[in-house]
């Protein structure tokens, strides 16, 4: 079952914009991460925040966490043609042990117009 | 980062044939790799846990004499699609740990595409 829920769907913007994904989720987690799918291809690892962080920067990403309201979002500022993929959000919940397995939210593809 | 690769990256095949995907970790020893499929537009499903010499965890729904797991050494694991139908037809990803300090990461595969005439 999904964890994540990211909104919107999908996002187009201008070359140069800021694009804002959220992701909420519904059970308690360990961490949550971020990551990129270009099309057609395997996933990169964006970025991961523990439960016990609200904001986490590298780069030009922002991500933050609320878990109060079980809900993440990435922030890609200036954003470049070269940022269109589909993101995604997934889940680690606690107390699984090292080699815990993630939980993927349905994703959101961003379309970067140059 | 640390590298992990399938192969093949691409198959066509026969309904009714068996194919085998290989996922390996290049630069790094994982006792733990996982395999994921991704219909198009569509997240990443867990199927299974591979874990190195033991059998796989298979989540539910998952048929595991439809989908043989392999993974016998600690930088190879093999994902068997047995007697393939077309709605087998997806991406398979794999991911790998690896373990740094106190920090696992999990590393994922580029992925293979799988169609079944």
């Amino acid at each position: 079952s999904q964890q994540g829920e990211e909104d919107p769907q999908a996002l187009s913007i201008q070359e140069g914009e800021n694009a804002t994904m959220n992701c909420s989720y519904k059970t308690s987690i360990n961490n949550l991460q971020w990551y990129r799918q270009n099309s057609g291809r395997g996933l990169v690892h964006l970025i991961l925040i523990r439960s016990n962080e609200r904001e986490k920067h590298s780069g030009r990403l922002r991500v933050t966490l609320d878990t109060s309201k079980k809900s993440s979002s990435l922030l890609i500022t200036a954003s470049r043609a070269a940022d269109t993929a589909s993101y995604f959000c997934a889940t680690v919940p606690p107390f699984t042990g090292a080699n815990s397995k993630l939980t993927f939210g349905k994703g959101i593809t961003l379309s970067v117009r140059p | 980062g640390a590298v992990v690769s399938q192969h093949p990256s691409r198959v066509i095949c026969k309904s009714g044939t068996s194919v085998k995907i290989e996922c390996r970790s290049l630069d790094f020893q994982a006792t733990t790799m996982f395999w994921y499929r991704q219909f198009p537009k569509k997240s990443l499903m867990l199927m299974a846990t591979s874990n190195e010499g033991s059998k796989a965890t298979y989540e539910q729904g998952v048929e595991k004499d439809k989908f043989l797991i392999n993974h016998a050494s600690l930088t190879l694991s093999t994902l068997t699609v047995t007697s393939a139908h077309p709605e087998d037809s997806s991406f398979y990803i794999c991911s790998a740990y690896r373990r740094e300090g106190a920090y696992n990461e999990q590393f994922f595969g580029p992925g293979t595409r799988l169609t079944v005439l």
